[in-house]
């Protein structure tokens, strides 16, 4: 079965860091781009950041850019977001999902793993 | 971040038909055509088009998705009680370098 599980989550101060998992099976995860999204409760989807087959491409949503990274380990069929300088506006469901390339969608999605920065 | 235009509620009757409707700019959705997820409440979502308008297997023939300039659409026939979601288009950004959300349409099927 395709399955995509996420990590790591849970609550941690403002200004603090968190670092997300995301574990692959079913698919060879080097054959694929890999995104993270997120999205507040309540609220609708924001693209974070995404990372090509062999890390070597990365791109990020604008308002994390500095503070996060996104890496893999296709070794470990796994992906990875480092989030650094935690705010309240990072709150929210962080869910891993496979990218279909030249498709423009994102097929498989992760169950997502709550981040909630709070003092 | 500067996302996609959907309007945030559409309401239709059982066995109807409804039209959702997402508008971008040249640069995301007039550049490559947008996707199409439906979530249901607590869970993950769920691909229904790919942004050439294709269905992924297992997907229902009652949806339908379509783009005219900068704004595409998703179309589902014959409402079911099933249907009743929240629905997002997305589509990458070339400007930005970013993938894009609209905001999702709440889909009540009375």
């Amino acid at each position: 079965e395709v399955q995509l599980v996420e990590s790591g989550g849970g609550l941690v101060q403002p200004g603090g860091s968190l670092r997300l998992s995301c574990a692959a099976s079913g698919f060879t995860l080097n054959n694929y781009w890999m995104t993270w999204v997120r999205q507040t409760p309540g609220k609708g989807l924001e693209w974070v950041a995404n990372i090509n087959q062999d890390g070597s491409r990365k791109h990020y949503l604008g308002s994390v850019k500095g503070r996060f990274t996104i890496t893999r380990d296709n070794a470990k069929n796994s992906l990875y977001l480092q989030m650094n300088s935690l705010g309240a506006e990072d709150t929210a469901v962080y869910f891993c999902a496979r990218d279909t390339g030249d498709l423009g969608a994102f097929d498989i999605w992760g169950q997502g793993t709550m981040v909630t920065v709070s003092s | 971040q500067a996302g996609l235009t959907q309007p945030p509620s559409v309401s239709k009757g059982l066995r109807q038909t409804a039209t959702l409707t997402c508008i971008g700019n040249s640069n995301n959705v007039g550049f490559e055509g947008a996707a199409w997820l439906q979530q249901h409440q607590g869970h993950p979502p769920k691909l229904l088009s790919y942004r050439n308008n294709n269905r992924p297997s297992g997907i229902s023939e009652r949806l339908s998705a379509s783009r005219s300039g900068n704004t595409a659409s998703l179309t589902i026939t014959g409402l079911q009680p099933e249907d009743e979601a929240d629905y997002y288009c997305s589509a990458w950004d070339r400007s930005l370098s970013e993938w894009v959300f609209g905001g999702g349409t709440k889909l009540t099927v009375l």
